[in-house]
């Protein structure tokens, strides 16, 4: 059974940091592209950022460029989100989220549950 | 805003069919094959439904249908349940940005 759990969430301060992890389990992780994708309170999805099977290619929302850094540990099947200088308008739940095809392709079959970051001072 | 635009709500009766569109443009809907859509209840994480305009992933109901007519794709909900009732969102491929695009999301109410 494919699972993908999220951790790392909590309150932090405007301009503060925090990292997200994914722990993925029942399929082999390095062979997929992964992705974060976010979803304010009361608000739509938006797709943040995603990695390449080997985590050479890694693109973003151009919001978060410069601040979020994306990454993967095959070896942990772990998925990161590092998210720096923390802006009010990042408070969302944050999802783990698998592609089952390449790149910018929207095929995402399996979410994580969420994990809940709130930027406030 | 989004740069799908879909309708903010929809709604229909027990039985009924429904559906709902994504509009996009000729840099997304309208020139590829790439669109999907998820079901979200409240408080659950989104479930794809649909994936490259009309494939149904295994599991999900064969009441859930996709179509697209030049830069407007739809989904259709058959013989609607209490079940249904949930937001849907579209997704695309498109050449003006890395990653994909969302649309807004439509909340179904079954009445």
């Amino acid at each position: 059974e494919v699972q993908l759990v999220e951790s790392g969430g909590g309150l932090v301060q405007p301009g503060g940091s925090l990292r997200l992890s994914c722990a993925a389990s029942g399929f082999t992780f390095s062979s997929y592209w992964m992705n974060w994708v976010r979803q304010a309170p009361g608000k739509g999805l938006e797709w943040v950022a995603n990695i390449k099977e080997g985590g050479s290619e890694r693109s973003y929302v151009d919001s978060v460029k410069g601040r979020f850094t994306i990454s993967r540990d095959n070896a942990k099947n772990s998925l990161y989100l590092q998210m720096n200088s923390l802006r009010a308008e990042d408070t969302a739940v944050y999802y783990c989220v698998r592609s089952y095809a390449p790149a910018a392709i929207p095929n995402f079959d399996y979410w994580g549950q969420g994990t809940l970051v709130t930027v406030s001072s | 805003q989004s740069a799908l635009t879909q309708p903010a709500s929809v709604s229909g009766s027990p039985g009924q069919s429904i559906t709902i569109s994504c509009t996009g443009t000729g840099s997304d809907v309208g020139d590829y094959d790439y669109v999907s859509w998820y079901q979200q209840h409240p408080g659950k994480a989104p479930k794809l439904l649909i994936y490259e305009v009309s494939y149904r992933p295994s599991g999900v109901s064969n009441r859930f249908s996709g179509s697209k007519s030049g830069s407007t794709a739809s989904l259709t909900i058959s013989g609607l349940q209490a079940e249904d009732e949930a937001d849907y969102y579209c997704a695309s491929y498109t050449t003006t940005s890395p990653l994909g695009v969302f649309g807004g999301g439509t909340k179904l109410t079954v009445l």
